[in-house]
This record gives structure tokens, sequence and C-alpha cells, in this order.
């Protein structure tokens, strides 16, 4: 049954810590998506990879976050500092580029970050 | 940029029909998905439009007017798993709408 798997699915953090969220896309899908969803903003697009590459992260505040694809298996986005305002439930997506044209992604079952 | 617009919340009856609306506005547009997601998960593809006219899927169906920039989604035969927030959603990467939340009872 593939799926995008996501670690952690929890985690709570001081301010000022740095948060690591990893990312496992399907086997064989070669873009990759960030998604941020909170009650008043909604899903918020972050970063966005095809074939690893780095398209679109105009959604991403630049001076502490950051996202990256060491490797077609994993995505990962990283806090440095956190901050309260980052608590958020925070989504993967992958998908194929043709299927993602069509709109369909693969969502992981997200990691809730918690920043007291 | 893009922007959508759909209802915040929505209630009917259980095997009732509801229709979910969203209007959108896009400098380019390549079709409306729509996504379900429920309390605590992930979302899920429901549908896509890319051309005017109703998609079936099931009890579910989509449509899309280009020229009006809407569409909608609608839901038959209504039942109380179907109560998620759903999102409409375009281009590429996918920005979504705000949700509508879905409430189905008894």
């Amino acid at each position: 049954d593939a799926r995008v798997t996501q670690t952690p699915r929890h985690k709570v953090t001081e301010m000022g810590q740095e948060v690591t969220m990893r990312c496992q896309p399907i086997l064989g899908h070669n873009t990759v998506f960030w998604y941020r969803q909170t009650m008043m903003q909604g899903l918020e697009l972050l970063a966005y990879f095809r074939n690893r590459a780095p398209l679109d992260d105009s959604g991403m505040p630049k001076d502490r976050f950051s996202a990256e694809m060491p490797d077609a298996t994993l995505a990962t986005l990283k806090i440095q500092p956190s901050e309260p305002r980052d608590s958020a439930v925070y989504f993967c997506a992958s998908g194929l580029v043709l299927r993602v044209n069509t709109g369909e992604l693969f969502f992981g079952e997200g990691s809730r970050l918690t920043v007291l | 940029g893009q922007s959508l617009e759909q209802p915040s919340e929505v209630t009917a009856v259980e095997g009732a029909i509801v229709q979910i609306n969203c209007t959108y506005q896009t400098s380019g547009f390549y079709g409306l998905s729509w996504y379900q997601q429920h309390d605590g998960g992930a979302p899920t593809f429901l549908s896509y439009n890319g051309l005017d006219g109703l998609e079936e899927t099931g009890r579910f169906s989509s449509f899309l007017s280009r020229s009006d920039s809407y569409g909608y989604l609608l839901l038959q035969e209504l039942q109380m798993k179907d109560s998620a927030s759903y999102f409409c959603a375009v281009g590429t990467p996918l920005v979504f709408g705000k949700g509508t939340r879905l409430s189905v009872i008894a």
C-alpha cells in the first residue's frame, strides 16, 4: 500500500529550538510539496520540488525555514529557530508530474508541531 | 496569483444532497480539484475538472464552468462519514481554498 510517510507525527518543542520534519514520498513520484495548515490560514504552500530541484519556495519564511531533498526518497523541512507562530500541521504531498497537472496529490498524515 | 472562495460551513441531513460551491480567480487556469479532509486526517483527492461540465464518481460529482470561474462539488445520499472539510484547489502547484466544513446530521 503506497503512501507518503512523515515523521515525526507530533512534536512539542520550545521556542528557539531547531525542528526537522521528514517525508518519504511514494516511490516513483517525482514531485514533492510541503504545505502548512492552520485554522486561520488554511493550507499554505511552503515549497515545491520536481525531480529533487526546488521550483517554488516563495511561501516559506526564508530566514528560518529551509527545505531540501537530499535524495529521491527523502524530503526535509527545517525550522531554525522555531517560534510559537510556527505551530501548525505540516503536510508533505507527492505526485507524478502528469497527475499533478490534473490536481492529484497524495498527502502524508502530517506532522503536528507545537512550539511553546 | 490565485484566490478561491467557498462557504465556511454547510450542514445537511443524512440521505440528502448537498452542493458546495467554489469560485476562483487565477492567472492561468488548468482545472479545478476537490479534496476531502476528515478531522485529524490528511487531505485526500476526490476529483478534477479540466473541462466544463459534470464529472461523476459514485455518490460524488463535480462541476466546472470556466466562463463563470465557478465550480461545485455535489454529494448525494449523504452519510455520516461524509462529515469532513472539503477544499477546492487550482493551479500547479495547487493553491487551496479555505475549506467548507460539512456536518451531516441525523
